[in-house]
């Protein structure tokens, strides 16, 4: 079966910007996932959906992150504006609709601001 | 609340060594517990789950992990290390009810010629 998909694996961006990541989970996975991994450390949960509903976005810093799930399917990540300690990389997961199913997760996209 | 502990945050053996991991979890209710591997520039990849059935857990790549209670750790293990194991290795915990995992911080591990 095809994994999660990413994208785009790097980006770049000054701060103040605005950037946007895409995540394409596994086929029949109702629940996603966003995290943030600074370097060093674990991954941090961003938000989590399932199907198209927010599920816990407690950790989601919500003056400047934002996230969508249509359809219940695909998803993206945005941040506007980007701040000097968003610079980590940014993991996708998904995972069955079963609680001790494991999450499987995507590359990642690495997020660099200048 | 549930949290995890990884104690040593480098570990490095000698190739053909015992790999040992080591981590701790507290957690209030049955936990689900989780290894994973992340190699450079990649994502991460499971190496073996812990969900209530035999407290001695196979996994991919010659790993092992064994759920012990009474300790509250899910230590990894492998009996020979490969200079491909090199990587950082995360452990995980969850629980019925929720799919939410709580990571631990990470341990790399080096493998020496």
């Amino acid at each position: 079966e095809a994994g999660v998909a990413q994208s785009p694996r790097y980006k770049i961006i000054e701060k103040r910007q605005s950037v946007a990541f895409w995540c394409n989970p596994i086929s029949g996975h109702a629940t996603l996932y966003w995290y943030q991994q600074i370097l060093g450390q674990g991954p941090k949960l961003l938000i989590q959906f399932q199907n198209n509903g927010v599920v816990d976005d407690s950790q989601l810093p919500k003056d400047r992150f934002s996230a969508e799930r249509l359809k219940g399917v695909d998803s993206t990540l945005k941040i506007q504006p980007a701040k000097l300690e968003d610079s980590a990389v940014y993991l996708c997961a998904s995972s069955s609709d079963t609680d001790n199913q494991p999450q499987h997760f995507g590359d990642g996209t690495r997020l660099s601001i200048l | 609340a549930q949290s995890v502990t990884q104690l040593g945050s480098h570990v490095s053996v000698s190739e053909g060594a015992l790999v040992l991991l080591r981590c701790n979890y507290s957690s209030s209710v049955p936990p689900y517990l989780f290894w994973y591997v992340q190699y450079p520039n990649q994502g991460l990849q499971l190496l073996l789950k812990y969900t209530s059935a035999a407290t001695l857990v196979k996994g991919i790549n010659g790993f092992e992990a064994e759920f012990k209670k009474s300790e509250t750790s899910f230590h990894l293990t492998k009996p020979s290390a490969h200079m491909s194991d090199a990587a950082e290795y995360f452990c995980a915990v969850s629980g019925p009810g929720t799919y939410k995992y709580i990571f631990g911080t990470g341990t790399r591990l080096k493998v020496l010629a």
